[in-house]
């Protein structure tokens, strides 16, 4: 069965220090979707993107944070000052549309330093 | 403004008895309904949905969840729960044409011999 892939599952940054997570969709999907969790917290949606944009995302979702899909299978998120407010699991997700239920990869858990 | 309540934090059910996790939101348009699983150090894996129709779902474990729009609830139920089962569980609200997920805080479930 298909699944969304993420690397690294453990990512360990300085404060300051730019880190990009890297997410494999699902093939047949449109879709995709960034997510984090803090410890102890909520699942919290950060940006969605579809045909090459950011099509929403959060007040979470400020300068710091960008994303891309620099090929046809790839879709990253880049954090480019981290602070220790960044450290959570981030989750990418995917799916075929947007009515359409969301397939979550396995997350990659940030620790700032 | 869209919000999930899952009112228990954690709950604790002997292998084999009956299981019930609550669920309520706050949604203006007519809710997508989720509830995702989610073990240690692993990702959300999506346990059954409710966009339509029957408002009584089978999911996937032997799990069930009934929508009640008139108490804007979807609690998940398992007659008989393994141990297996442990792990921590989250209703998602999404609404046809949106983007993102709304997430519960979790309930984490503890399953004793």
């Amino acid at each position: 069965e298909p699944e969304v892939t993420q690397t690294p599952s453990h990512q360990v940054t300085q404060m300051g220090q730019e880190v990009i997570l890297r997410c494999v969709p699902i093939s047949n999907h449109l879709y995709f979707y960034w997510y984090r969790q803090i410890l102890g917290q909520k699942v919290e949606f950060l940006v969605s993107f579809y045909n090459n944009e950011i099509s929403e995302k959060s007040e979470i979702f400020d300068d710091q944070f960008s994303v891309e899909r620099p090929d046809g299978s790839n879709f990253t998120l880049k954090i480019r000052s981290t602070k220790l407010e960044d450290s959570a699991m981030y989750f990418c997700a995917s799916n075929v549309g947007q009515s359409y239920e969301q397939y979550f990869g396995p997350g990659t858990r940030l620790t700032v330093t | 403004a869209q919000s999930v309540t899952q009112p228990d934090i954690h709950i604790t059910v002997s292998e084999g008895a009956s299981l019930e996790l609550r669920c309520n939101y706050s949604y203006g348009a007519t809710p997508y309904l989720f509830w995702y699983v989610q073990s240690p150090g692993q990702g959300l894996q999506l346990l059954l949905k409710y966009f339509s129709g029957d408002t009584l779902v089978q999911g996937i474990k032997g799990f069930e969840a009934e929508f009640k729009r008139s108490q804007s609830s979807f609690n998940l139920r398992k007659p008989s729960v393994h141990w297996s089962d442990a792990a921590e569980y989250f209703c998602a609200v999404g609404a046809a044409g949106a983007n993102n997920l709304f997430f519960g805080t979790g309930t984490r479930l503890t399953v004793i011999p």
